[in-house]
């Protein structure tokens, strides 16, 4: 079956740590976005990327950076610069810029 | 800056009910809205897509409805089940393929 698959599900963090985020498309779509959820906030946009090696910062990118060397793949990673990093991490994907966004299942990213 | 508000926050009702649920914009330039679900701990589910030359999308028990001139959306869901029991969130583009600006959702609970 298509679909967006993130991994872990679960992700704990020490001080002073970098931890990756897998997302894994095979939906064949071009546009691949992070996004940020926080309890009582709407979801907030990290990065996107509308083509294999092109991104850009969306609203709340520091302490954070991606890669998109793949069209399937755009993982996110959450550096030590990241003050605040617990949070659910949702990934989704797009065909293009007027057509639905699809999201995975997310990670949650707590701190040890 | 796009800002997306969504009323109410919260909201319990009979089974078999219909209800609304309502999604306001400020900047009314969008090229369509999108209608998700969130089951807890869960990623999001994409409901309904309404583009900006649409007043109106149907899917089952669901209509969306969209007013770009008074920076409105609705959300109808007919004959409320236990399973409809999530919270709904609205997304408009925040400008081409560049992501989505999120509200911050109802919670509907549906008591059996």
């Amino acid at each position: 079956d298509g679909g967006i698959t993130q991994s872990p599900k679960y992700l704990f963090r020490k001080e002073g740590q970098n931890v990756t985020l897998s997302c894994e498309q095979n939906l064949n779509h071009d546009a691949m976005y992070w996004y940020r959820q926080d309890p009582g906030q709407g979801l907030r946009l990290i990065y996107y990327s509308q083509i294999v090696n092109d991104f850009q910062k969306g609203d709340i990118a520091e302490g954070y950076s991606v890669s998109r060397e793949k069209k399937e793949s755009f993982p996110l990673t959450v550096t030590s610069a990241q003050k605040n990093p617990t949070a659910f991490y949702l990934c989704a994907s797009s065909r293009g810029w007027n057509q639905p966004q699809h999201f995975g299942d997310g990670t949650r990213l707590s701190i040890l | 800056k796009q800002e997306v508000t969504q009323i109410p926050a919260a909201l319990s009702v009979p089974e078999g009910e219909n209800l609304v649920l309502n999604c306001s914009f400020t900047d009314s330039a969008i090229y369509n809205l999108q209608w998700f679900r969130q089951d807890p701990g869960k990623g999001l589910t994409s409901l309904l897509l309404i583009q900006s030359s649409q007043r109106e999308q149907t899917s089952g028990r669901l209509n969306a409805s969209l007013d770009k001139s008074s920076g409105r959306s609705t959300l109808y869901i007919a004959a409320s089940q236990p399973g409809d029991s999530a919270t709904y969130l609205c997304a408009v583009p925040r400008g081409g393929a560049d992501g989505l600006t999120f509200g911050k959702g109802t919670h509907l609970i549906i008591q059996p």
